[in-house]
């Protein structure tokens, strides 16, 4: 089983600010692979990059992704207050297609 | 657009069957390149991946669950199913299906359906 470590487990941040966050896999998986969620309260989590770096549809450009091997990163440029969720990372890469444990952005 | 929504019992008594539906609409259930899969999410914790069917009809389920689960579809309602056998409050969870591109792009989220396991 693929274990993916999200780091931090909380970040507080304000608005305006830039955020970087990490998802580390326990063994190399291909970047097509990665995949990244976001989660608000109550809600189904969105997705938000595939393929480690491309943006879905409809998702702004100040997400970005990036990261190969067993090191991903998500970084959110100039947070908005409707960032401010749960974010998640998955591997697609083998069974089980596990998830990491969330980073929560919080406002600062 | 696809869109998918989990429907059945919110209240299920511990030993018994947990049954759930998945309505798919926007996408036929018997196309390629995606995963059809079932996800959970404890009250206040991350997600847990449950399983997924594909196009060919193969299945894979988590091996923490693998003994009790189960994820079929019924190509005639365009419908995904899970159950979940001998349930316990372990069990209790908002369960999610989702379609899951094979690299990730495409993929779509039901809303949830919170289910308890209580007597």
């Amino acid at each position: 089983e693929i274990v993916l470590t999200q780091s931090p487990d909380t970040l507080s941040l304000s608005p305006g600010e830039g955020a970087t966050l990490s998802c580390r896999a326990s063994q190399s998986i291909s970047r097509s692979y990665l995949v990244w969620y976001q989660q608000k309260p109550g809600q189904a989590p969105r997705l938000l990059i595939y393929g480690a770096s491309s943006r879905a549809t409809g998702i702004p450009d100040r997400f970005s992704g990036s990261g190969s091997g067993t090191d991903f990163t998500l970084t959110i440029t100039r947070l908005e207050p409707e960032d401010f969720a749960v974010y998640y990372c998955q591997q697609l890469h083998g069974t089980p297609q596990t998830f990491g444990q969330g980073t929560k952005l919080e406002i600062k | 657009q696809v869109q998918l929504q989990e429907s059945g019992p919110g209240l299920v008594k511990p030993s018994q069957t947990l049954s759930l539906t998945c309505n798919v609409s926007g996408d036929s259930i018997n196309s390629g390149g995606y995963y059809w899969s079932w996800i959970r999410q404890h009250p206040g914790k991350g997600l847990e991946w449950i399983g997924y069917i594909y196009h060919t009809g193969s299945t894979f389920y988590n091996p923490s669950l693998k003994s009790r689960v189960n994820i079929l579809v019924d190509s005639s309602k365009n419908q995904l199913s899970l159950k979940v056998t001998a349930v316990t409050a372990a069990d209790t969870a908002v369960y999610y299906c989702a379609r899951v591109g094979v690299y990730g792009s495409g993929t779509y989220w039901g809303q949830g359906i919170l289910v308890t396991v209580s007597s």
